[in-house]
C-alpha cells in the first residue's frame, strides 16, 4: 500500500529564512501528492497537489512543492517565512492502486522564530 | 469554508458511554473519510465510504464503526470509551478518491 514519511517531526526556522519540509512516499504506481496546513484548533486546509504534468508545484502562501520520481521525494519549500506560517504541515499520498485512498504522513510542526 | 460539515464541534462524555458524530460531505462527493488526530498517534485513518459502502479500513478499533447513509452524510459511532478515545475527529470528502479531500473543522471528544 501507498505511504508517506515525513522527516523532522519539528522544524524551527527564523522569520525570513528558508522553509523546508521534506516528504518521502512510497507507491506501485504514478502517485497523486499533497501537502495540506492545519493552524491551532482548524481542520486541515490544501496547500498544493500534485497529479501529472509539471513537476514543480505552486500553492497558496507561497508555498511550493516539487515531484522528484527519482528520489521519491515530494518536499515543500518556501523561500522566506512568516510568523503566519507556523502551524502542522501534512503531506499525502493517493494512488489508483489502492483505490485512489489517501494516507497521510505523521505531519511536521513548523515554528517560526522572529 | 471547506464545505464539510461536522456535528458537534465539541463533546465531553464519561467513560464507558457511546457517542454518534456526524459529517455532512460536500455536495456532490461520494467519498467520505474519518480521522483520528491525537497528540501522541497524529493523525490516523479509521474509515473511508463511498457511495454508502465501505471502501478501506484503517486503525479503527472493534469498539467504533461507521456508516455513510443514502443521502451521503456519515456518522461515526465510538462505544465502551475510554479516556484514551479522547481526540479529534475528523471527516473529510472529496469526490474520488484521488483528488483532494476537504476537511470539517473536526469534533473535538473529551472522555472524562
Amino acid at each position: 500500500a501507498q505511504s508517506v514519511t515525513q522527516l523532522g517531526s519539528h522544524v524551527s526556522v527564523s522569520e525570513g529564512a528558508l522553509v523546508l519540509l521534506r516528504c518521502n512516499y512510497s507507491s506501485s504506481v504514478p502517485p497523486y501528492l499533497f501537502w495540506y496546513v492545519q493552524y491551532p484548533n482548524q481542520g486541515l486546509q490544501l496547500l498544493l497537489k500534485y497529479t501529472t504534468g509539471a513537476t514543480l508545484v505552486k500553492g497558496i502562501n507561497g508555498f511550493e512543492a516539487e515531484f522528484k520520481k527519482s528520489e521519491t521525494s515530494f518536499h515543500l519549500t518556501k523561500p522566506s517565512a512568516h510568523m503566519s506560517d507556523a502551524a502542522e504541515y501534512f503531506c499525502a499520498v493517493s494512488d489508483q492502486a489502492n483505490n485512489n485512498d489517501m494516507r497521510f504522513g505523521a505531519g511536521t510542526r513548523l515554528t517560526v522564530k522572529p | 469554508d471547506s464545505g464539510v460539515t461536522q456535528t458537534p464541534k465539541h463533546l465531553i462524555t464519561a467513560t464507558g458511554q457511546r457517542v454518534t458524530l456526524r459529517c455532512s460531505p460536500r455536495s456532490g462527493d461520494l467519498s467520505v473519510y474519518w480521522y483520528q488526530q491525537s497528540l501522541d498517534q497524529g493523525l490516523q485513518f479509521l474509515i473511508q465510504y463511498y457511495n454508502g459502502e465501505e471502501r478501506a479500513k484503517g486503525n479503527i478499533l472493534e469498539r467504533f464503526s461507521a456508516q455513510q447513509f443514502p443521502d451521503l452524510h456519515s456518522e461515526l459511532n465510538l462505544s465502551s470509551l475510554e479516556l484514551g478515545d479522547s481526540a479529534l475527529y475528523f471527516c473529510a470528502s472529496s469526490v474520488e478518491g484521488h483528488t483532494e479531500a476537504f476537511f470539517g473543522q473536526g469534533t473535538r471528544l473529551t472522555v472524562v
